[in-house]
């Protein structure tokens, strides 16, 4: 099926510094998503993007958090400056359309870890 | 506001038992449902999705039915193997198209 890539897998840093997540989503999609799980836990929505633009985020989406997608490249996650609580798993995602009956497909996500 | 309730946080089975997993939603207008699966070390990947209401999903020989009437879109499957251990996620997607995760349910299926 389709594919949704993510790099790095994963990502140990010190508090305080940036971090770029990168996201390549399926060639055709127009929608993106970025979703955080902390280990063993719920599925958590933060933000969707379409047409280079944030359509709807979450409280979990802090101001330190933005997002981007310049000239069709990699669709960004960027943590700055990271605090601990931002260790977690972070899962890219995206759809071709915004129907209720559009399908995510999901990237294996990239485990950050905050020291 | 809308929801899915998945009340079981772990299956345990053995092999070729059957696998009955539960859940239920709240929304308002008619939703379209989705069983996703997720391995360990991968993200949730699409299992089967309904868009009707009244309507059977089919996939791999997991089976759910929406059921407007109970609000409930049950995961279920014959004969569960091994390979099958994984997180089971019910998601609903509303008319607004705001998605929203069940809990997720962990399947431990032994030799």
């Amino acid at each position: 099926g389709p594919k949704v890539l993510q790099i790095p897998s994963h990502q140990i840093i010190d508090m305080g510094q940036m971090v770029t997540l990168n996201c390549d989503p399926v060639s055709n999609h127009l929608y993106f998503y970025w979703y955080k799980q902390i280990l063993g836990q719920q599925m958590e929505f933060l933000v969707n993007f379409y047409n280079g633009k944030v359509m709807e985020k979450s409280k979990l989406f802090k101001d330190q958090f933005s997002v981007e997608r310049p000239d069709g490249s990699y669709f960004t996650l960027k943590i700055q400056p990271t605090a601990l609580e931002d260790s977690a798993v972070y899962f890219c995602a995206s759809s071709t359309g915004l129907g209720s009956a559009e399908t995510l497909y999901f990237g294996s996500g990239t485990r950050l870890t905050v020291l | 506001g809308d929801s899915v309730t998945q009340m079981q946080g772990q299956v345990t089975l053995s092999e070729d038992d059957f696998l009955f997993i539960n859940c239920t939603y709240s929304t308002t207008w008619y939703p379209t449902l989705f069983w996703y699966v997720q391995y360990p070390g991968e993200g949730p990947q699409l299992l089967l999705k309904v868009t009707t209401a009244n309507n059977k999903g089919i996939s791999r020989g997991f089976e759910a039915t929406y059921d407007k009437r109970t609000t409930s879109f049950h995961l279920q499957k014959a004969s569960v193997q091994e390979s099958d251990s994984a997180v089971y996620y019910c998601v609903l997607r509303n008319n607004n198209n705001r998605i929203f995760f069940g809990d997720g349910t962990q399947l431990v299926v032994k030799p």
